[in-house]
C-alpha cells in the first residue's frame, strides 16, 4: 500500500541509542529521507538518500534501508534531540507521483 | 537560503485564496518546489510539487482540482492557488525545494519556509 507507517512515540535514556523506524512499499523502490520538527518550527531536513547527512547535521544522526524498512537511529541522544521524527517517499507509478510522509515518532529524552 | 511562505489567513467553506512562497540566497530556478501542510497537533501532508523548470506539476488526490501551483519563469516565487475550500484544509502550510538541483523526484526537501497558517471556518 502507498502508505508509510511509524510507531507513534519512544524514549530514549540521555546519551542512550534509539532507533526509529518507518515502513512502507515505497521504500522497496525509492530512497527515503527524515525530518526533525520541533514543537512551534518547521521541519529541518536530518538524513536524505537513506543514509546521507545535510552539511550542519550532527553525525550522531545515521540512516539505513533495508526492503520496505527505513531507519533513523540517534546515537548518544542528547536533550535537544526531542521532537517529533518524521520520515517520506516518494510513490511513483507511469506518470503518477505523490510524496508521502509517515505519520511521524515523537521521541523523548529522558 | 530562505524560503518565506505567505497569504495565509481566514477564510469561508467554499472560498479561494493564493499563498505565495519567495526565495532568496539560492539558484531557485534550479530547484523543484513542494508545498506541505500540516492540519494543528497533526503530522505533515504533501500538497503539490512544481518542476524547476516549471513544466510538471503533482497533487495529492485531497486537492487535485481544486489546488493549483505555478511558478514564473523569471522571479523568484511559486504560487499555490486553493479553490473551494473546506474546514480539512486548515492548516499550517509550508513550502520547502528539493535537495537536489535540477531534480524533480527525488522529494528530499530542505529549506523549509516558516509556514504560512489557513483556516477555513465559517
Amino acid at each position: 500500500s502507498a502508505e508509510l507507517t511509524q510507531d507513534p512515540a519512544v524514549s530514549v535514556a540521555l546519551g542512550q541509542t534509539v532507533r526509529i523506524t518507518c515502513q512502507g512499499d515505497s521504500l522497496r523502490k525509492y530512497s527515503g529521507s527524515w525530518y526533525q520538527q520541533k514543537p512551534g518550527q518547521a521541519p529541518i531536513l536530518v538524513i536524505y538518500g537513506d543514509n546521507n547527512r545535510p552539511s550542519g547535521i550532527p553525525d550522531r544522526f545515521s540512516g539505513s534501508s533495508s526492503g520496505p524498512t527505513a531507519s533513523l537511529t540517534i546515537t548518544g541522544a542528547q536533550a535537544e534531540d526531542e521532537a517529533d521524527y518524521y520520515c517520506n517517499a516518494r510513490d511513483a507509478s507511469g506518470t503518477r507521483l505523490r510524496v508521502l510522509f509517515g505519520g511521524g515518532t515523537k521521541v523523548t529524552v529522558l | 537560503e530562505q524560503l518565506v511562505a505567505s497569504g495565509g489567513r481566514v477564510v469561508q467553506p467554499g472560498g479561494s485564496l493564493t499563498l505565495s512562497c519567495e526565495a532568496s540566497g539560492f539558484s531557485f530556478k534550479n530547484y523543484a518546489i513542494h508545498w506541505v501542510r500540516q492540519a494543528p497537533g497533526k503530522g505533515l501532508d504533501w500538497v503539490a510539487l512544481i518542476s524547476y523548470d516549471g513544466n510538471i506539476e503533482k497533487y495529492a488526490d485531497s486537492v487535485k482540482g481544486r489546488f493549483t501551483i505555478s511558478r514564473a519563469l523569471s522571479g523568484n516565487t511559486v504560487d499555490l492557488r486553493m479553490d473551494r475550500l473546506t474546514p480539512e484544509d486548515t492548516g499550517t502550510y509550508y513550502c520547502a525545494r528539493n535537495y537536489r538541483p535540477y531534480s524533480n523526484y527525488d522529494c528530499w526537501l530542505t529549506t523549509w519556509g516558516q509556514g504560512t497558517l489557513v483556516a477555513v471556518s465559517s
